[in-house]
């Protein structure tokens, strides 16, 4: 049972226009959600995150929204530029109880690419 | 301030064979954790360690293990390798304080 969902494997979008990353979710009890970039070859690399009792975070061109009564975010890049082309994760977290600590999971990913 | 270590990048084992992978957090980060990434599966958790004591633990057999250093850093073994071992090992450590997890760069293991 895949608990958190990207349902779009790639996306692609001009220069300058905005990027929008969607991800679904199905565990109620999730209460932090992070996205990270991906390029092969490499780790993972932490864009921007949100808690549960928020419904959105902005950190300069990246913007995360939170619906809970939707189980659904998504991530809005503006402008996008061509070194944004890459793989995008969401993940999300149960914090509470130390049975749940540090165990992030992760949706399939979406691959963006931003074209000149 | 550095950020997190892994070593090897790139082993290559046969089957059969054990393998041990090392990872050094970020310093001052007492919480690491080892994730699998493969084609079909995606990214999965393995386990997390903070303070020298496995707190969590995904659905991984037994084969899949690891420990912590009081320095923090960790290792994670894995031992009579099957070729579906084959993927990239990551590591991610992170504070006592905030939920980000940074990664480190992976180590590719492919078994033949």
């Amino acid at each position: 049972d895949q608990q958190v969902k990207q349902n779009s494997p790639s996306l692609s979008v001009q220069e300058g226009r905005i990027s929008i990353l969607n991800c679904d979710y199905t565990n109620s009890m999730f209460d932090y959600f992070l996205w990270y970039k991906k390029y092969p070859a490499e780790g993972p690399t932490f864009l921007i995150s949100i808690s549960s009792i928020k419904d959105k975070n902005e950190d300069g061109r990246f913007t995360v929204f939170l619906n809970k009564s939707a189980k659904h975010l998504s991530l809005h890049i503006v402008p996008s530029q061509p070194g944004d082309s890459a793989v995008y994760f969401c993940a999300a977290e149960t914090t509470a109880g130390s049975s749940n600590t540090g165990k992030l999971i992760f949706g399939q990913g979406t691959t963006l690419q931003v074209k000149p | 301030k550095a950020g997190v270590t892994q070593t090897p990048r790139y082993l290559i084992k046969t089957r059969g064979q054990q393998v041990t992978l090392s990872c050094s957090p970020i310093s001052g980060h007492r919480s690491v954790s080892w994730y699998q990434q493969t084609p079909g599966q995606g990214l999965q958790f393995l386990f997390e360690y903070f303070s020298e004591t496995q707190r969590n633990k995904g659905n991984f057999p037994g084969r899949f293990s690891g420990r912590q250093f009081s320095n923090s850093r960790s290792e994670m073994n894995v031992s009579t390798l099957e070729l579906g071992d084959s993927a990239l090992y990551l590591c991610a450590s992170r504070n006592d304080i905030d939920n980000e997890q940074f990664f480190g760069p992976g180590t590719r293991l492919t078994v033949l």
